[in-house]
């Protein structure tokens, strides 16, 4: 079973909510990754979770807040957003190896008005 | 951020058809990764090459790992309306660092019935 859920599929806030993204595998994964996602372009490194530590942090702004509670769930919390933070966002997996398999979720929608 | 050169950009071609796409870049990776994307969707996992000159297939699929190690070529054989949709390459290697694939720029297909 290569699954990767994220929640919730479409979000749409205003620049003073905050709200979070949820994440999870059950493929006994130990790296988690955050990804940005524009129209028609590929997808963009945020963060990545190595052994539940933060292992990446690709100078994302603080709004954008990363966490992950155990080996299986990523969260990206997020607050006091922008217009042109509206995304898709992906979370993606893999083994943790070097060289290994990356699967993503399906994305969350971002829309900030 | 650093992406890799992938061609065509975009291509309308008949069903029944063969389509092939290619990613190159400057630097030596271990890991090609080859994904299909539809839209509002997370891109999906076709292929994956971990050694030069490998070739491997699913499908209707094949893909390439080049002798270099610094280009990958995927192919479709007799495409069907359902392939339509934007394929991405992506590398990792030592140049790119650990959990950090590196994302070509999308090859958009179109299947004419």
């Amino acid at each position: 079973d290569t699954e990767v859920t994220q929640t919730p599929k479409h979000l749409v806030m205003g620049m003073t909510n905050k709200k979070s993204l949820k994440c999870e595998q059950h493929m006994g994964h130990r790296a988690m990754y955050w990804y940005k996602q524009k129209a028609k372009k590929p997808p963009e490194l945020m963060f990545v979770y190595s052994y539940e530590k933060l292992s990446i942090n690709e100078s994302v702004p603080s709004r954008f807040s990363p966490e992950c509670p155990n080996s299986s769930l990523l969260n990206l919390h997020l607050h006091a957003l922008q217009p042109e933070d509206s995304a898709l966002y992906l979370c993606a997996s893999s083994q943790g190896d070097v060289s290994g398999e990356l699967f993503f979720g399906e994305g969350s929608r971002l829309t900030v008005l | 951020g650093q992406q890799l050169n992938q061609s065509p950009q975009s291509m309308f071609i008949q069903e029944g058809e063969d389509v092939s796409m290619n990613c190159t870049s400057s630097s030596i990776f271990n890991t090609w990764l080859w994904y299909k994307q539809d839209p509002g969707e997370g891109p999906v996992l076709l292929i994956a090459l971990y050694k030069a000159g490998e070739l491997t297939s699913n499908g209707r699929l094949t893909a390439q790992f080049g002798i270099t190690r610094k280009d990958s070529f995927l192919n479709i054989s007799a495409s069907i309306p359902s392939d339509v949709g934007i394929y991405f390459c992506a590398g990792q290697g030592a140049t790119s660092g650990t959990y950090k694939y590196i994302f070509g720029t999308g090859t958009r297909l179109k299947v004419l019935a």
